[in-house]
């Protein structure tokens, strides 16, 4: 089971903002840096931002990340309809002594 | 370039075994961690286990331990997940990635089917 709450689900219209909230504890987030990952159908996942709020080369910059404390959030400018995606967001976990990862959100663009 | 290249599709009967790989290149394969993720039909993603092939150190999802076993050939750059008894609820698309700052980058992907 996931030990990163993520909510199901999250819509917008092109061009609006959309923020997906990740919610852990202090053996994960609390300790550990955030990443975020897109998910399409059919493909591997991708690494979106790593240790909380770095972008990896070629995302673009309308994904930003933050952390505070035992949470953290993905945010999405300027909504695309290429972002209709699945979005997970993962930690090491000290107490698991490995990666986990959230329960995934879906995010739909309208 | 960093690549994880996995083997094929599998289709499998409960209580078979299996092993699958994942063939690493272009990075150093013994300096950095590799992992499994599992991602049942119609589910989220589930870290499965991990290895470091420059010593083998492993640590697995509680939930995974007894179930898999990882382990990483060094002389062939390959990473791979082996199973001794599959069961039905092992069904999942099963991807291979490198771990450093996260999962950076990910094998395309295995389907592994089990049924009678």
């Amino acid at each position: 089971q996931s030990v990163l709450t993520q909510p199901p689900s999250a819509s917008g219209t092109p061009g609006q903002r959309v923020t997906i909230s990740c919610s852990g504890s202090s053996s994960n987030i609390g300790g550990n840096t955030l990443n975020w990952y897109q998910h399409l159908p059919g493909t591997a996942p991708k690494l979106l931002i790593y240790s909380n709020n770095q972008r990896p080369s070629g995302v673009p910059d309308r994904f930003s990340g933050s952390k505070s404390g035992t949470s953290a959030s993905l945010a999405i400018s300027g909504l695309q309809s290429e972002d209709e995606a699945d979005y997970y967001c993962a930690a090491w976990d000290d107490s698991l002594k490995g990666p986990v990862f959230g329960t995934g959100t879906k995010v739909t663009v309208l | 370039e960093v690549q994880l290249v996995q083997s094929g599709a599998e289709v499998k009967k409960p209580g078979e075994s299996l092993k699958i790989s994942c063939k690493a290149s272009g990075y150093r394969f013994t300096s950095s961690w590799i992992g499994w993720v599992r991602q049942m039909p119609g589910k989220g993603l589930e870290w499965v286990a991990i290895i470091y092939p420059g010593d083998s150190d492993t640590t697995y999802n509680p939930s995974f331990q007894g179930q898999v076993t990882i382990s990483a050939d060094k002389s062939i750059t390959t990473a791979f997940l082996q199973w001794s008894s599959l069961k039905a609820s092992d069904t999942a698309m099963y991807f291979c990635a490198r771990h450093t700052n996260g999962f950076d980058f990910w094998g395309q992907g295995t389907m592994v089917t089990v049924s009678s």
